[in-house]
């Protein structure tokens, strides 16, 4: 079926560091929506994307959707302990069905 | 308001067993999902209603899973002859509608294990 991409699945950095997990889809994308998971917790709606190229930011947060409405991209800008937990990205393919295909999810850990 | 609220938090059961997972979505929110994530995993799509009608039950695992709405509020989800593969975190989500661009939000989860 439809899928998803999310790479990396883990990253460490230490804090202070950059960090970007990138979503990809073969097929194009309605939106893009990026979701929070702090471990132990739940998925938390962070952003939605719905234009082609369109940039959003979110204080240290920059969220990009691609030209061809195909990838997405979260950067996180000097990373904090607070950064921790699994992103995962979430998007309608065009001609499939009704529900939101999420990613697998890339999971952050950052040390002090 | 209230949010998302899903009961039990935790499951244990023996394979074999049927087990029945509980969701009340958000006041007003007429679209409601459920998704399973296994440990460390992402989110697997299961079932969505609009309303209480299902129009999207594509990713019900096998016959075992089924999944009923009471007109637009309370969902239960109910497992048949459970395996220990069913063993998972069980999150139901709910929004205002069934658009894609609405936000999902989700509940606390019910942590399924089998034995």
């Amino acid at each position: 079926g439809q899928q998803v991409m999310q790479i990396p699945q883990y990253q460490h950095v230490q804090e202070g560091e950059d960090f970007t997990t990138y979503c990809n889809s073969s097929t194009t994308l309605s939106n893009i929506q990026w979701y929070k998971q702090r471990p132990g917790g739940h998925p938390v709606f962070l952003i939605q994307l719905v234009k082609s190229g369109e940039v959003k930011k979110q204080k240290r947060l920059t969220f990009q959707f691609g030209e061809a409405k195909k990838n997405s991209s979260l950067h996180i800008t000097a990373t904090q302990t607070t950064d921790v937990g699994t992103y995962f990205c979430a998007g309608k393919i065009n001609l499939g069905g009704t529900a939101l295909i999420f990613g697998k999810g890339t999971t952050l850990s950052v040390s002090s | 308001g209230a949010g998302v609220s899903q009961s039990p938090s935790n499951k244990v059961t023996e394979k074999g067993k049927d087990v029945e997972l509980r969701c009340d979505p958000i006041s007003g929110h007429t679209a409601l999902y459920w998704y399973r994530q296994r440990l460390g995993q992402g989110l697997e799509f299961l079932i969505y209603f609009q309303g209480n009608s299902a129009p999207d039950k594509s990713g019900l695992p096998s016959d075992r899973f089924s999944a009923e709405r009471t007109g637009e509020s309370v969902s239960t989800l109910t497992i048949q002859r459970t395996q220990q593969e069913d063993s998972a975190v069980y999150l139901c989500a709910s929004s205002l509608r069934a658009q894609y661009t609405d936000t999902q939000y989700f509940g606390p989860g019910t942590r399924l294990t089998v034995l």
